[in-house]
């Protein structure tokens, strides 16, 4: 079946820092990606997406290359502030359904 | 504003208590969700909704019930048949014919004792 997996946090870094989360997928068909983040005692904000092979989404300095050979959708960005703390959860949806599939979400701790 | 509403922020019941969940969204979106989110287990799909008077169940539905009585509100009531209903509740919604993007409320966090 269909599944995300992401790298385990919590991940650390200090501000400025460059910031990769590792997302692979197995799915059938061709899903849509998706970068989620949650604020803490918040709901999911959609962060950016990638609707077929090679797309690049991107908003707010993060980006994430739909890359099929590899199944992957790493998210990165390149110079991390204390305000992007948060957990970031990746996501597939395949066409025709309505169902999401998400990751266990990988935790960030930004310090100043 | 658009969006989704959820409410209350926290909720507190004892053991053997049904207990109902509010969701309301005036995005004018088709489709709406429940999700069950446990620490380090992520997002785990209800039930969801794709139009008003019908619902599926999702991956872990035993325990809930909902209703769809409406297109903007989509309740959800945990029952005293769910073994371990602590936890943070999301609600989410999409467009039709983009069941790919959803909007998430910001939660319900349900202590049950």
């Amino acid at each position: 079946g269909n599944s995300v997996t992401q790298m385990e946090g919590p991940v650390t870094l200090s501000e400025e820092a460059f910031l990769t989360i590792n997302c692979t997928y197995t799915a059938t068909g061709y899903p849509s990606l998706f970068w989620y983040v949650q604020y803490p005692g918040e709901g999911l904000q959609l962060l950016l997406k990638a609707t077929k092979a090679d797309d690049k989404g991107s908003n707010k300095g993060f980006e994430a290359t739909y890359r099929k050979e590899t199944t992957s959708f790493h998210l990165e960005k390149g110079s991390v502030q204390v305000s992007d703390s948060a957990v970031y959860f990746c996501a597939l949806s395949t066409s025709g359904t309505y169902k999401y599939i998400f990751g266990t979400g990988t935790r960030l701790k930004v310090l100043a | 504003d658009g969006g989704i509403t959820q409410s209350p922020k926290y909720l507190f019941r004892k053991e053997g208590q049904n207990v109902t969940l509010s969701c309301e969204q005036n995005l004018n979106h088709d489709a709406m969700y429940w999700y069950r989110q446990d620490p380090g287990q992520g997002l785990r799909l209800i039930y969801y909704s794709q139009i008003v008077n019908d619902f599926q169940k999702g991956d872990i539905a035993e325990g809930y019930s909902v209703s769809r009585e409406k297109k903007e509100s989509f309740p959800l009531t945990v029952t005293s048949a769910q073994k371990n209903p602590t936890a943070f509740y999301l609600c989410a919604s999409s467009i039709e014919g983009q069941p790919y993007e959803q909007y998430f409320g910001p939660g319900t966090r349900l202590t049950v004792t």
